[in-house]
This record gives C-alpha cells, structure tokens and sequence, in this order.
C-alpha cells in the first residue's frame, strides 16, 4: 500500500464549479501535511499546509481528518488557471530529515 | 531572489552511459533534496543532505545512483551505467531547516531520457 494515495483523476469540470479532492496516508504517526499545485511539465509549488482545525485561503479550504487519516482539498469558484495537478503531501513524525512524502496527485482541468 | 536552478534541463543518453546532474540551492538554504518523477507517478524521495553530509540516502534506487554536495552549496546527482528505467524528471529542492516541517523549493528538474 502507497504512503500516501489520491485518486488520479482527471477530474473535468466548468469555470465557476465546486470541486473536491481527498487524501489518504498510511502512517497514523504522520505530522504535517500539505498540499502542493504542479502546472504541467513544470516543478511543483506550495499551495497550503493543513491544519488539523482546518484552514482557507481564498477559494482554496484545506481539512484535516485524523481519526480516518485523509487530507481534503476543496476549490470554489473554480479558474482556469487552477487547471493543475495537485499533489498531497506529508511529512512522517519519524522524519527527522525533512523528508516529504509525494501522493501520485489529482489532476484538475478546469473548461470554459 | 534567485530560486533552485538545475541542469542541464533535458539529458539524451544511450543506455550504459554515465550521467552527471547539477542542482544550485537557493542561497542560504543548508538542506537540499534530490526526488524523481516519472511519467504519471508521483515525485520519489532520492536522497537529502544537511550541509554537505548525507543523513538519508534511503531513496537512492541502486548503487548506481550516487550524490555528492560541496560548500554546502551546489549538489551533482550521478547514475553511472544507465538503464531505460531511469528516464524521468530529476527535482532538486532546498529548504531552511527549522526543526520543523521544511517548506521545500523546487527546481525546474532536469528531464532524463535513456535510449
């Protein structure tokens, strides 16, 4: 079983739509988690950590659900320019090397 | 500022050959991380360094994969005797460390192609 595992997608969906992504991790000690944004072909960027009270920023809210050990991601209003794979990510406790933990990711296309 | 910088950007070699891969941190930044990502598959932990030393080199896939990083600055990747499994994209990332979880900063990766 992968660390860390997301449904691939693609998921195809209108300008202006609501759209959900989810996360699961195996390791139950896991610490931080986060989710970063992959435009195509290019290097991947921070988008937003999550936090286990659950956090927004903009259009873009992040939850955290221990007990069942998944990571969302929801994106209101959705942009074209949101089109993207978005990779969730987590940082194990046992990591004392700043190792992360890369999920396959979700890509998202966003259509006019 | 100046971000992670990698080269050479693509890489054709033909299988058996040597390759070297160049990662340049961002300034200040003492950890770097080596992951690679193939085609459709998530990004896989090489090998980090703290300063110049190698505390987890748990992701390298073989002896063949070997790093090294001086001045605590520029960092080479080598795959010596390439197979075609090898062909991906070669991220480089830096980050602070903080003692907590780092915010890692990606190059623009290096994309390798063996024939």
């Amino acid at each position: 079983r992968k660390e860390v595992e997301q449904d691939p997608g693609p998921f195809n969906v209108p300008e202006g739509a609501t759209v959900a992504f989810n996360c699961t991790y195996s390791n139950s000690a896991s610490q931080s988690f986060f989710w970063y944004r992959q435009d195509c072909r290019k290097e991947p960027k921070l988008l937003m950590s999550v936090y286990s009270s659950g956090n927004e920023d903009g259009r873009f809210t992040a939850q955290l659900n221990r007990a069942s050990q998944y990571i969302s991601l929801l994106i209101r209003d959705s942009k074209l320019s949101d089109s993207a794979t978005y990779l969730c990510v987590v940082w194990p406790l046992s990591s004392n090397t700043g190792k992360l933990i890369f999920g396959q990711g979700t890509t998202l296309q966003v259509k006019p | 500022g100046a971000g992670v910088s990698q080269s050479p950007s693509n890489k054709v070699t033909e299988k058996g050959k040597d390759v070297e891969l160049r990662c340049d941190p961002i300034s200040g930044h003492t950890a770097l991380y080596w992951y690679r990502q193939s085609l459709g598959q998530g990004l896989e932990f090489l090998i980090y360094f703290q300063g110049n030393s190698a505390p987890d080199k748990s992701g390298l896939p073989s002896d063949r994969f070997s790093a090294e990083r001086t001045g605590g600055s520029v960092s080479t990747l080598t795959i010596q005797r390439t197979q075609q499994e090898d062909s991906a994209v070669y991220l480089c990332a830096s980050s602070f460390v903080t003692g907590g979880p780092p915010e890692q900063f990606f190059g623009p990766g290096t994309r390798l192609t063996v024939l």
